[in-house]
């Protein structure tokens, strides 16, 4: 069976400091990777997603950036801090390439980030 | 453009009583929608999704969910309430973009279940 897993589960940052938010995904092949950020009291908001190793589309333009080194890997990184940055970082993946909106999405534990 | 629209922010039931969820949707296709549910500080979990099959959708914990195309709505049902069911629920519609598919998310309702 599938699994997800992120790391670290929370994180408190000072502004201005480095990001790095590691996503793996188990028991599946080249799979659609894609990473979210739920603010307080919003819903959540697609920030990257990516159909295979080195690509990256981006939704939004923003202080993020994200990478894809390995087939079942998605890192999530800032060069530098921002207090706006704070949120819950979810991770999720679905089924590579079958080409339908109905595709379920599976998402991993999520990252708690406050930056300070 | 697609959008979610949840009605309520927040929803109280006692245990063992109804529970309805509200979602409207605007899609300018055929949408596939899905609701999400989250516990406190957990990731999402599926609960069903309508993929142009069945109207009445059946999913996890006794949940189910009608579509209704002349009222773009998806409202999520469960005939009775359990203390478990606590938790924030997403709507949430879909459109594949031939790079995956794009989930656009409702604000979420917050279900309290009270005894």
């Amino acid at each position: 069976s599938q699994t997800i897993h992120q790391w670290p589960a929370t994180l408190v940052q000072p502004v201005g400091s480095p990001l790095s938010l590691e996503c793996t995904v188990e028991g599946t092949s080249n799979p659609n990777l894609y990473w979210y950020r739920q603010a307080a009291g919003r819903g959540l908001q697609l920030l990257f997603y990516s159909v295979g190793i080195g690509q990256i589309s981006s939704e939004v333009p923003q202080n993020l950036s994200a990478s894809r080194p390995q087939d079942r890997q998605f890192i999530l990184s800032s060069k530098k801090l921002l207090l706006s940055d704070s949120g819950f970082y979810l991770c999720a993946w679905s089924v590579p390439d079958s080409g339908r909106a109905a595709d379920t999405q599976y998402f991993g534990p999520g990252t708690r980030l406050t930056v300070l | 453009a697609q959008s979610v629209t949840q009605l309520d922010s927040h929803v109280s039931v006692s245990e063992g009583t109804p529970v309805l969820l509200r979602c409207n949707y605007s899609s300018s296709y055929s949408p596939s929608l899905f609701w999400y549910v989250q516990h406190p500080n957990k990731g999402l979990q599926l609960l069903l999704k309508y993929t142009s099959a069945a109207t009445l959708v059946k999913g996890i914990n006794g949940f189910e969910a009608e579509f209704k195309k002349s009222e773009t709505s998806f409202h999520l049902t469960k005939p009775s309430a359990h203390m478990s069911d606590a938790a924030e629920y997403f709507c949430v519609v879909s459109e594949y973009t031939g790079g995956g598919n794009k989930l656009t998310f409702g604000t979420g309702t917050q279900l309290k279940v009270e005894l």
